[in-house]
């Protein structure tokens, strides 16, 4: 099993649609990165978080750290939000470094007009 | 205000040659980290740098790879003796302390 899991791994949605995309992990962390990455394109970071929520835009970032959970929503989808998201968690673990993060595989979003 | 950049965009070997993969980090940023995206993979770490720190090297898949900070700032990837295997997208990215990661373009390198 791997360390961090993502759900789904493929996702389709209507244009203007709710999405939501979630992530498990299994070790104690200091952080979980959502990451962005559009085809052919660079990464981009959307939200590190350690507690709580966050809020850019339509793209909200929960996290539940007794449950080992976050998801990632966006709302009034768009295609271009059309891209690979990953999760990535940074773990607490003695001798662990902050910078060793470990991906979840990625869940693939196609946005249709 | 630039980026993380990465040079060369890509890059084409022969197995068995060495090869260096360049990074400059954004100004200010004191920790610099080095991922690999094989086709059809995930992300993988490969290693670690913060200020002055002795760097985690323990993503680095063999010791044919290593990898150098000069001055904290710019960071040298080198490979020696490539394989086929090595081919993959190499990414850099770089941050404050414990903060949001800022990532390169990548280099892609395919060993032939």
């Amino acid at each position: 099993k791997n360390e961090v899991e993502q759900s789904p791994q493929n996702l389709t949605a209507q244009e203007g649609e709710f999405i939501t995309i979630n992530c498990s992990y299994s070790v104690g962390i200091s952080a979980l990165h959502w990451l962005q990455q559009h085809p052919g394109g660079g990464i981009v970071s959307l939200f590190m978080l350690s507690s709580g929520k966050k809020k850019h835009g339509r793209l909200i970032a929960t996290i539940n750290i007794q449950e080992k959970h976050s998801s990632l929503h966006i709302t009034a989808s768009h295609p271009r939000d059309s891209a690979v998201y990953i999760c990535a968690v940074s773990s607490n673990a003695g001798g662990t470094s902050y910078g060793k993060l470990t991906f979840g595989q990625g869940t693939i979003l196609t946005v249709h007009p | 205000g630039a980026g993380v950049s990465q040079s060369p965009s890509n890059k084409v070997t022969e197995k068995g040659k060495d090869v260096e993969l360049r990074c400059d980090p954004i100004s200010g940023h004191t920790a610099l980290y080095w991922y690999r995206q094989s086709l059809g993979q995930g992300l993988e770490f490969l290693i670690y740098f913060q200020g002055n720190s002795a760097p985690d090297k323990s993503g680095l898949p063999s010791d044919r790879f290593s990898a150098e900070r000069t001055g904290g700032s710019v960071s040298t990837l080198t490979i020696q003796r490539t394989q086929q295997e090595d081919s993959a997208v190499y990414l850099c990215a770089s941050s404050f302390p414990r903060g949001a990661l800022h990532f390169g373009n990548g280099t892609r390198l395919t060993v032939t």
